[in-house]
């Protein structure tokens, strides 16, 4: 167990709907960090958010949207939602500068 | 931005062989070099890391070097495991509090019995 914690574990939507990710970072840990996992693909960064702000952009939709609030869990909404975004979703966590915890990840079944 | 590729993208190998993984950076200015391990559905877990201060690192059956110079850098697996079997993923952050990593595309490790 990482520490980090995603809810929900899965999610099934129909094309079209909005549904919203949310990821608890460690305890201290500032920094959040969402990706994204398509079958037997690697990992897309999508964005980062540290200490509440966004730190940077990766390759997300214009369709998605994320924010860390000042409890300093986040959340990653997906709108519009197309039968390609159905994928594993990880959120991590770190303090600094070095190791990345990843949460369990949310996997999204769009139908 | 940075640009990390990561090859092969499979590697079969037999049980007690050893297995070597590349990685190759772009920016100059990534110090921080972590291998992930993931396992079928599950999350990625960190299986050692190197700085751009050391250039070999070694834990039991598994090493990381670090070559600056040529910005590469491997991971080396010896006397392999079935449980070994899973995607390796490479990464180069330019370290600093609440920074990027750059993830290459993994490699699919299979340990034969």
């Amino acid at each position: 167990d990482s520490g980090v914690t995603q809810t929900p574990k899965h999610l099934i939507t129909a094309t079209g709907q909005r549904v919203t990710l949310r990821c608890s970072p460690r305890s201290g840990d500032l920094s959040v960090y969402w990706y994204q996992q398509s079958l037997d693909q690697g990992l897309q960064f999508l964005i980062q958010y540290y200490n509440g702000e966004e730190r940077a952009k990766g390759n997300i939709l214009e369709r998605f949207s994320a924010q860390q609030f000042p409890d300093l869990h986040s959340e990653l909404n997906l709108s519009s939602l197309e039968l390609g975004d159905s994928a594993l979703y990880f959120c991590a966590s770190s303090v600094g500068d070095d190791e990345q915890f990843f949460g369990p990840g949310t996997r999204l079944t769009v139908l | 931005g940075e640009n990390v590729e990561q090859h092969p993208s499979t590697l079969s190998v037999q049980e007690g062989d050893s297995a070597v993984i590349k990685c190759t950076y772009s920016d100059s200015a990534s110090n921080y070099f972590p291998w992930y391990k993931q396992e079928l559905g599950k999350r990625p877990q960190l299986i050692i890391d190197i700085r751009s201060n050391v250039g070999e690192k070694k834990d039991q059956r598994i090493a990381v070097t670090l070559n600056k110079t040529a910005k590469h850098f491997s991971l080396h697996i010896t006397e392999t495991q079935p449980e070994d079997s899973a995607v390796y993923f490479c990464a180069a952050s330019i370290g600093f509090a609440g920074n990027q990593f750059y993830f290459g595309t993994g490699t699919s490790l299979t340990v034969i019995p």
